[in-house]
């Protein structure tokens, strides 16, 4: 069982370039969520998918895009990368519903030079 | 002020000891969860509950839903425990909110 697959682990960019981290879980989870980490910030939530084709905004959106195709893909694209999005990235899953459990992905490092 | 509270923010053990971290929160929640995050690794989750308490090996987690807080127990730490642990309460849409984490050392 794979679980939550992100690719790539580790990406470097420079100010501008445009690149999509990819997420894709095997559990056919209809909630699927991206999150970036920051030094003393904590998760914060940057888009959620509360099924395919249904996406919304969450705490911090800007510079960021995604769609849901499928339920197994929820990928995040950033359009014109600046050195803010460096961060830890992690894209997380769960059944729709109260206490649904959640799954984690590996998580991708990007820096933006 | 943050709607999640985690403490201590940092915790220095010796091997051998019991370890709690603690999670208050002021949102209205469907469960919580305790995750775990290894240095430079992925995270993963220790515990999903809603009412009561669970256990994992030397691992117990225990939730008050009436005063909003949740209890992570380490037994018998072990140097391997050291990592970043993090609570997260599950709002009703199954949004999760996030501690800043509980960073820990076990010393051998």
């Amino acid at each position: 069982n794979a679980g939550v697959t992100q690719t790539p682990k580790f990406q470097v960019l420079k100010t501008g370039q445009s690149m999509t981290l990819q997420c894709a879980q095997d559990m056919n989870h209809e909630y699927m969520s991206w999150y970036r980490q920051d030094p003393g910030m904590g998760l914060r939530l940057i888009h959620y998918s509360v099924g395919a084709g249904i996406t919304d905004q969450g705490e911090v959106p800007n510079g960021y895009n995604v769609s849901r195709s499928t339920t197994e893909d929820f990928p995040l694209r950033l359009l014109s990368a600046a050195p803010s999005q460096t961060s830890v990235y992690f894209c997380a899953s769960s059944y729709s519903g109260d206490s649904a459990e959640a799954f984690f992905g590996q998580g991708t490092r990007l820096t933006v030079v | 002020k943050n709607e999640v509270e985690q403490s201590p923010q940092n915790l220095t053990a010796q091997e051998g000891e019991f370890i709690t971290i603690n999670c208050s929160y002021s949102v209205g929640i469907s469960a919580l969860h305790w995750l775990q995050q290894h240095p430079g690794g992925g995270i993963v989750s220790l515990f999903m509950l809603s009412s009561g308490k669970k256990k994992h090996g030397r691992l117990i987690a225990t939730i008050n839903i009436q005063e909003k807080h949740s209890s992570l127990h380490i037994t018998a730490s072990h140097p391997r425990d050291s990592a970043v642990y993090i609570c997260a309460p599950m709002e009703y849409g199954n949004k999760l909110v996030f501690g800043a984490g509980t960073i820990l050392r076990v010393k051998s």
